[in-house]
């Protein structure tokens, strides 16, 4: 069971390039959602999806798009990367909306560096 | 807009001592709280999940209570030991995101 698969784990970018963080469940989830970490502020939340189809924002969702074609997978494209973008991004999934319950699996993470 | 701290930002402990990890938030009108686990490189681990109907949840060596009135939370961990070394995140929920606290860094000195 691998859970939830993140890929790229390190990716370095230039300004101005853009790219696709992969995520992939293989728990049936509807839910998933993607978060970045930056050191001292915790976990923000970037874009979600509550079912295949539906997305929605977050927190902080300039500079990124997102598309949920099947329940697996849900993938984060950067558009035009920014210094600013560069963090750790974290896609989790739960059966159903992640704050209202039930445990939500998180990916090990993708180190991105934009130069 | 929920704001979430975590203090002290770390911690170090000598094994067998018991662990005591704080967080506070601003709006009361949660869903639950959870306490997660990080070790380096790697994702979040969820510890304990309290529901806002409940005041706290056991889990082996750990206890996690929860105190809506005062935006409060403390994670409890008992007779540490070296293996509990790790970054403690609390997270509280509301319909469809969890909020983070940016996270105690704890150290268990064998």
């Amino acid at each position: 069971n691998a859970g939830v698969t993140q890929t790229p784990k390190f990716q370095v970018l230039k300004t101005g390039q853009s790219m696709t963080l992969q995520c992939a469940q293989d728990m049936n989830h509807e839910y998933m959602s993607w978060y970045r970490q930056d050191p001292g502020m915790g976990l923000r939340l970037i874009h979600y999806s509550v079912g295949a189809g539906i997305t929605d924002q977050g927190e902080v969702p300039n500079g990124y798009n997102v598309s949920r074609s099947t329940t697996e997978d849900f993938p984060l494209r950067l558009l035009s990367a920014a210094p600013s973008q560069t963090s750790v991004y974290f896609c989790a999934s739960s059966y159903s909306r992640g704050g209202a319950g039930n445990t939500i699996y998180f990916g090990e993470g993708s180190w991105l560096t934009v130069v | 807009k929920q704001e979430v701290t975590q203090i002290p930002a770390a911690l170090s402990v000598p094994e067998g001592e018991n662990l005591v990890l704080n967080c506070s938030f601003t709006d009361s009108a949660i869903y639950n709280l959870q306490w997660f686990r990080q070790d380096p490189g790697k994702g979040l681990t969820s510890l304990l999940l309290i529901q806002s109907s409940q005041r706290e949840q056991t889990s082996g060596r750990l206890n996690a209570s929860l105190d809506k009135s005062s935006g409060r939370s403390t994670l409890y961990i008992a007779a540490s030991q070296p293996g509990d070394s790790a970054t403690y995140l609390c997270a509280v929920g509301n319909d469809y995101k969890l909020s983070f606290g940016a996270g105690t860094t704890v150290t268990v000195r064998a």
